[in-house]
């Protein structure tokens, strides 16, 4: 596609589910990111991959929180035992690898833990 | 750690009038400096930024900013604003120099610019 797309748009689960939310990145791109936007903040960082291999994952908040690039393109956050503190909309970003390049964001994911 | 800070939640300004978004950075360190527009209902998208060169910096929609690496700031500014430029403005540095990622990026907490008629 010509963007990064982000699957749901929005979801709602139940406090203690289970979620999976999923990033297409831009066709080439080898760098991946995943952001988290609480409301009225800006975004926060949470992991971010290099290929299939997560290069740096200091920004996940907690153990419920992994997330997968098998073949260097989709990416899937998965956070376990979902709590009402994890409803905030979840961002994908990518780009070329290398010094002086743009990260093209997704529109995210809107995740609400009722 | 690095942090950024964007002390104007909100501006109100007149259509045509012109514009300052303020922001200041923690690091005394070389790192990057960006500017990212959220449009209601769509992604972040990139203004700007600054690596290295230049301080004044040019971006899409007639925005520019200035790096002032003695006051850590890095301001946005426009000299005539549209209705359209009615959005939430995101200040963003990164610490490529010590193992980050250029895009590693470590957000203000954003401006919201309402330009009124």
């Amino acid at each position: 596609g010509a963007g990064v797309s982000q699957t749901p748009s929005n979801k709602v689960t139940e406090k203690g589910k289970y979620v999976e939310l999923r990033c297409d990145p831009i066709s080439g791109h080898t760098a991946l990111y995943w952001y988290r936007q609480s409301l009225g903040q800006g975004p926060e960082f949470l992991i971010y991959f290099q290929g299939t291999g997560a290069a740096d994952d200091s920004g996940l908040p907690n153990d419920r929180f992994f997330a997968v690039r098998p073949e260097g393109s989709v990416s899937t956050l998965k956070i376990q035992r979902t709590e009402r503190g994890d409803s905030a909309v979840y961002l994908c970003a990518s780009s070329y690898s290398g010094v002086n390049t743009e990260a093209f964001f997704g529109q995210g994911t809107r995740l609400t833990v009722v | 750690a690095q942090s950024v800070t964007q002390l104007d939640s909100q501006v109100p300004v007149f259509e045509e009038a012109p514009v300052e978004l303020r922001c200041n950075y923690s690091s005394s360190v070389s790192v990057y400096l960006f500017w990212y527009v959220q449009y209601p209902n769509q992604g972040l998208q990139l203004l700007l930024k600054y690596l290295s060169g230049s301080t004044l910096v040019k971006g899409i929609n007639g925005f520019e900013a200035e790096f002032n690496k003695s006051q850590t700031s890095f301001h946005l500014r426009k000299p005539s604003v549209h209705i359209s430029d009615t959005a939430e403005y995101f200040c963003a540095v990164s610490d490529p120099f010590r193992g980050g990622a250029t895009n590693k990026l470590i957000f203000g907490t954003g401006t919201l610019l309402a330009v009124q008629p």
